[in-house]
């Protein structure tokens, strides 16, 4: 089946720190999303994007669909406490009807103090 | 506004018994319904996804079924619970076609003991 490439698999980061994780995936999709999950919780979404090269922000989240529409990236800037939690990748694939998704394996976001 | 309401939150069940868990969606018609399971904190597989009443695609051969009795109403079950289908359970909905990305429940929380 399909797989995404989620890197890295943790962070263990200082306060303040900025973060960078990215998806790669050998299938092109039409859109890729990024979601947050906190721990005992549904992932949460937190930036969709829907065109190739499309670069788009949420606060201090910034999300870029990469050219080749086989990748992504999600930045965090100047990381807080909150920040902690578990970051998935996920890619719609064309033509699906019911619109799959296909999750990245997760990176794990831990803050030191 | 649109809502998702799973439970029970946290599910404590013997090998061998059946299972239930249920799903609702209030505030759309017509959503695309789906079942991941999650294992270890990680990783979302994709278990069952209807795209309306009756209609269920099954994404992996295992112990475990989903109907769909209502519109709104998703519901996960099993036979006889296997010590492998401990994990936690993500009922998730989309409307399609132009809304991307799903909205994902609180999760079921399931040890099979």
């Amino acid at each position: 089946g399909q797989q995404l490439n989620q890197s890295p698999q943790s962070m263990f980061i200082q306060e303040g720190e900025d973060v960078s994780m990215n998806c790669t995936s050998s299938s092109i999709f039409n859109t890729w999303l990024w979601y947050k999950q906190d721990p005992g919780e549904g992932p949460v979404l937190l930036i969709a994007l829907y065109k190739a090269g499309e670069l788009t922000s949420n606060g201090r989240l910034t999300a870029q669909f990469g050219i080749t529409r086989k990748d992504s990236f999600l930045n965090i800037s100047a990381s807080i406490p909150s920040d902690v939690g578990i970051y998935f990748c996920a890619g719609q694939l064309s033509g699906q009807g019911a619109q799959k998704l296909v999750f990245g394996q997760g990176t794990r976001l831990t803050i030191n103090p | 506004s649109q809502t998702i309401h799973q439970w029970p939150a946290t599910l404590v069940q013997p090998v061998g018994s059946p299972l239930s868990l249920e799903c609702t969606v209030e505030g759309t018609s017509n959503p695309n319904l789906y079942w991941y399971r999650q294992a270890a904190g990680r990783g979302l597989q994709l278990l069952f996804y209807s795209v309306g009443i009756g209609q269920i695609s099954s994404e992996v051969p295992q112990n475990l079924s989903a109907s769909r009795p209502q519109d709104r109403q998703f519901i996960l079950s099993s036979k006889k619970l296997l010590l492998s289908d401990s994990g936690f359970y993500l009922c998730a909905w989309s409307v399609s076609p132009r809304d991307y990305g799903y909205t994902f429940g609180s999760g079921t929380r399931l040890t099979v003991v």
